[in-house]
């Protein structure tokens, strides 16, 4: 029973580099979501999707773009890494709108831009 | 929009003390209500969420949070903490209709023996 699994765990990057984090959830569940936490900022919510097939906005977005791939697949890109995008994402899934739902997080993915 | 603040950012207790820990939240529609704790190097971990129902919500660890709906509020106490409290806490607030769920900054718990 794997739950929420992030890859990769740890990424170096250089500025104006590309990557993706890829996240995937065995739950069945709808909902998925991206976030990064900062020391002093809690956890701040990038993209989150409600359903296969639709995203949404989040706290912080710019400079980030998702895939909600399938019910399974929720992926975070970084186009153009910058130094201010050096952070701990962590992916986290539910059972969807309607309230009721645990939430369900991954164990994070440390990324550093130099 | 939506929002959730966390007042103390930073609490320091001896070990026996009681602890509350401000929670306030803004949105207009039905939300549901969590608490998370992060200790030193580890992810996130669940201590109580509130749905419906009975508004004083008991969670593992001692832990028990009120929501109180007039002030918006869902704040977090423990009688008495331990050293092994020491860590980050953090509220959320969860949307009913849309799902987007919203952390506060996070309040840093320390505990001296």
């Amino acid at each position: 029973n794997a739950g929420v699994t992030q890859t990769p765990k740890f990424q170096v990057l250089k500025t104006g580099q590309s990557m993706t984090l890829q996240c995937a959830q065995d739950m069945n569940h709808n909902s998925m979501y991206w976030y990064r936490q900062d020391p002093g900022m809690g956890l701040r919510l990038i993209y989150y999707s409600a359903s296969e097939g639709t995203t949404d906005k989040g706290e912080v977005p710019n400079g980030y773009n998702v895939s909600r791939l399938n019910k399974r697949e929720f992926s975070l890109r970084l186009e153009s890494a910058a130094p201010s995008q050096t952070s701990v994402y962590f992916c986290a899934s539910s059972g969807g709108p309607g309230g009721g739902n645990t939430i369900y997080f991954g164990e994070g993915s440390w990324l550093t831009v130099v | 929009a939506q929002s959730v603040s966390q007042h103390n950012h930073h609490v320091i207790l001896s070990e026996a003390a009681s602890l509350e820990l401000g929670c306030n939240y803004s949105y207009g529609g039905t939300v549901n209500l969590f608490w998370y704790v992060q200790y030193p190097g580890q992810h996130l971990q669940l201590l109580l969420k509130y749905f419906s129902g009975d508004p004083l919500v008991k969670g593992i660890k001692g832990f028990e949070a009120e929501f109180i709906k007039s002030k918006f509020s869902f704040n977090l106490r423990k009688p008495s903490v331990q050293w092994s409290d020491t860590a980050e806490y953090f509220c959320a607030a969860l949307s009913y209709n849309t799902d987007k769920l919203i952390f506060g900054t996070g309040t840093r718990l320390q505990v001296f023996p």
